[in-house]
C-alpha cells in the first residue's frame, strides 16, 4: 500500500496545452514534499522541495503548489512541450528523514 | 558534475545466479538507497546504508543483501536471481539533513 498517491497514472497532452497532476500523503509527521521528473534512460532529476504549507515553486513552465494540512500537492506545466515528457514522482520525508515515492504520473506531450 | 553511477545499464541473467549491482558516488554523501521500480508501484526502497559497514533493510528487503565497505560503494546483492527480480534498479545517496536525493541512471535487470 502506498502512502503517497498520484494520480492519474498517465496522460497524454497535446502540445502547447496546459495540465497538472496530483500527489495526495500524510498530512501527520509532515516534514517535506519532493517532485522529481524522471526522463527514459536518465536519472530522475529533482524539480522542487516544498516544506511549508501554501508553499508554491517555479521552474520555468512548470510549477508547484503545496497543502500539508489536507495533504495534497499539485503539478503544473504550462504550454507543454515535447521536451517535458516524464515521468513525474512526488515524495515525501518521513520521520527517518527517507523518500517514501508515489507510483508516478507519466506524461507524453505529442506535437 | 557530481554523480551516481551504476555499473551496468542493462543486465540479463539466469534464475539462480548471484548478481552484484554496483553504485559508485563522488559527493561524499554518508546515505546510500537502493530502490526498485515496478509499473504501478512507485519507488519501493529494499536497503539503506547511513554509514560505512552500516546498513538498515527497507520496505522490501527479501531476497536481498547489500555491502558497504567503502564510503563511495554501496553494493545490492541478489544471492539467487529469481524472475520476480526482473526489475529496474535506482540507486541514491544523499547527506544528512540533506533535502532530497541524487540518483543513478538505473539497471534494468532481466532474469530468466
Amino acid at each position: 500500500i502506498l502512502n503517497v498517491e498520484q494520480s492519474p497514472q498517465s496522460l497524454h497532452v497535446q502540445e502547447g496545452d496546459s495540465t497538472n497532476f496530483t500527489c495526495s500523503f500524510p498530512s501527520s509527521n509532515f516534514y517535506a514534499l519532493h517532485w522529481y521528473r524522471w526522463e527514459t534512460a536518465k536519472s530522475p532529476e529533482a524539480l522542487f522541495v516544498m516544506t511549508l504549507n501554501g508553499d508554491e515553486k517555479k521552474k520555468g513552465r512548470i510549477s508547484a503548489t503545496l497543502n500539508t494540512k489536507e495533504g495534497y500537492s499539485y503539478l503544473y506545466i504550462k504550454g507543454s512541450q515535447p521536451e517535458d515528457s516524464a515521468t513525474y514522482l512526488c515524495a515525501f520525508t518521513d520521520s527517518w528523514g527517507k523518500l517514501q515515492f508515489g507510483a508516478g504520473t507519466q506524461v507524453v506531450v505529442t506535437p | 558534475d557530481v554523480k551516481v553511477t551504476q555499473s551496468s545499464r542493462y543486465l540479463v541473467k539466469r534464475t539462480g545466479e548471484k548478481v552484484f549491482l554496483e553504485c559508485v558516488q563522488d559527493m561524499d554523501h554518508e546515505n546510500m538507497f537502493w530502490y526498485r521500480q515496478d509499473p504501478g508501484l512507485g519507488l519501493r526502497l529494499i536497503y539503506f546504508s547511513y554509514d560505512v559497514k552500516m546498513k538498515e533493510k527497507g520496505d522490501i528487503p527479501e531476497g536481498y543483501s547489500v555491502s558497504r565497505e567503502k564510503k563511495e560503494r554501496f553494493s545490492l546483492i541478489l544471492e539467487s536471481a529469481s524472475t520476480n527480480q526482473t526489475s529496474m534498479y535506482l540507486c541514491a545517496s544523499s547527506s544528512p539533513g540533506g533535502w532530497g536525493y541524487t540518483f543513478g541512471s538505473g539497471t534494468r535487470l532481466t532474469v530468466v
